[in-house]
């Protein structure tokens, strides 16, 4: 069982409708979680993190977790073309040791179109 | 305020070669994490490092892959007799001492192709 998982996509979405993309992960003492988008070629850029049960919105951005079903999920409402992306899952036990050391999934290709 | 720098942006080697990819952590950091990415895959831990120390190196390779982060200069991390599986995109991040932020804040990448 891969520690991060995220359902590959494409996941193919029309202009201004709601993504939603799911993320499990198997370490029960994960406390912090992060979103990243990725576009083909460059470096993963932060959206969005998320530590606490329940909703956390930013902008277009929805963060959602639940710790007991070991599920975090993002929502990005009033899709546009240039949300179209690849976008990652990370976890993260958290400061222990003094560092954070982020475990990421493989990532769900998002694609929206006019 | 320039985020984290990597150099070059791109490699090419060829197979046997060795390969020095450097990372300069954001100014007053002193950890860095190096990250890589093979095609469509997502990113997979390889080294954290402070200044001097190595932290832990449970994502490196046993052999030919070797990071350091000197007391003056980037931290960088060196690939030895590459081979064709070795080609990916590196990327690297920093944070300061001490801190709280759990967010990575990652370079641009080094993407490193073997032929």
């Amino acid at each position: 069982q891969k520690e991060v998982e995220q359902n590959s996509g494409p996941l193919s979405v029309p202009e201004g409708a709601i993504a939603s993309l799911n993320c499990t992960y198997s370490d029960r003492g994960s406390q912090s979680f992060f979103w990243y988008r990725q576009y083909s070629g460059k470096s993963p850029e932060l959206i969005m993190f998320i530590y606490s049960n329940g909703d956390k919105e930013d902008g277009r951005f929805t963060a959602q977790l639940n710790k007991a079903s070991q599920y975090v999920s993002l929502l990005i409402r009033d899709s546009q073309p240039s949300d179209s992306a690849t976008y990652l899952c990370a976890v993260s036990r958290g400061l222990s040791g003094g560092y954070n050391k982020l475990i990421f999934g493989a990532g769900t290709r998002l694609a929206v179109h006019p | 305020n320039a985020g984290v720098m990597q150099n070059p942006r791109h490699l090419v080697r060829r197979r046997g070669q060795e390969a020095r990819l450097r990372c300069s952590p954001m100014k007053g950091h002193s950890h860095v994490y190096w990250y890589r990415q093979l095609p469509e895959e997502g990113l997979k831990f390889m080294v954290y490092l402070q200044k001097e120390n190595i932290i832990d190196e449970s994502g490196m390779p046993k052999e030919r892959f070797s990071a350091e982060f000197p007391k003056e200069g980037p931290s960088i991390l060196r690939i030895q007799q590459v081979v064709r599986g070795d080609s990916a995109a590196y990327f690297c991040a920093s944070s300061p001492p001490g801190s709280l932020e759990r967010a990575l804040n990652f370079g641009p990448g080094t993407r490193l192709t073997v032929t």
